[in-house]
């Protein structure tokens, strides 16, 4: 099976422009998390979506919004973007609870 | 809320030593996974825990579960170099979908 994919991989944006950043799961897998990576924070939840519903969702400002598809892929966007959100956002799959995850490559995101 | 705590934060070996992280959560946990990842690289999954007392091994690494399910410990006999990377813990509590990951670990290990 194809693992999870991730675009793009690179990105660069200015403070205040918005992001949207693509995830797609493994093939059955319906769970699809989104983690931010950095170097201080480690990875902290931003929300799960599970047959298109978000499920749970982490202590993000509402600027962090996303979305899943009927075929289990997933977006994710943040609007009005800040200096601090410079960081890696990992996407993971899992089959149906998110316990055992298989992260993509992840999206790394310089804002300038 | 949930919390896991991981120490330590970062550790300095030198090959063939061993090393030890462990991690230890504020709730009871359904049960916890354990991630390494690579220097730019992303989490790649290891093994899942879950029944208490719980104890896998993967050649040099043993992972462990607490008999309370809310610790859990990950060590390596005699690293090597290609042990280097960040060792991350994640649990889900028994109330909820959401996994929490621990800090992680830094691993160095020096040849």
């Amino acid at each position: 099976k194809a693992g999870v994919t991730q675009t793009p991989r690179y990105l660069i944006k200015t403070r205040g422009q918005q992001v949207t950043l693509s995830c797609s799961p493994i093939s059955g897998h319906r769970s699809v998390s989104w983690y931010q990576q950095t170097p201080g924070q480690g990875l902290q939840f931003l929300f799960e979506y599970f047959s298109e519903t978000q499920r749970n969702k982490g202590n993000f400002p509402g600027r962090f919004s996303g979305r899943q598809f009927s075929n289990s892929r997933s977006e994710m966007n943040v609007s009005t973007l800040e200096l601090g959100d410079s960081a890696l956002y990992l996407c993971a799959s899992s089959l149906n609870k998110p316990e055992t995850q298989y992260f993509g490559p992840g999206t790394r995101l310089l804002v300038l | 809320g949930q919390q896991v705590m991981q120490i330590p934060q970062y550790q300095h070996v030198q090959e063939g030593e061993d090393f030890t992280t462990y991690c230890n959560s504020s709730t009871t946990l359904s049960n916890i996974q354990w991630y390494k990842q690579r220097p730019g690289g992303h989490p790649v999954f290891l093994i899942q825990l879950v029944k208490s007392g719980e104890v896998k091994k993967q050649k040099r690494l043993t992972f462990q579960f607490g008999e309370a399910k809310k610790n859990s410990s990950l060590h390596i006999t005699a690293t090597q170099t290609t042990d280097v990377g960040t060792y991350f813990c994640a649990g889900r509590d028994t109330g909820g979908f959401k996994t929490i990951f621990g800090a992680g670990t830094r691993l160095f290990v020096k040849a």
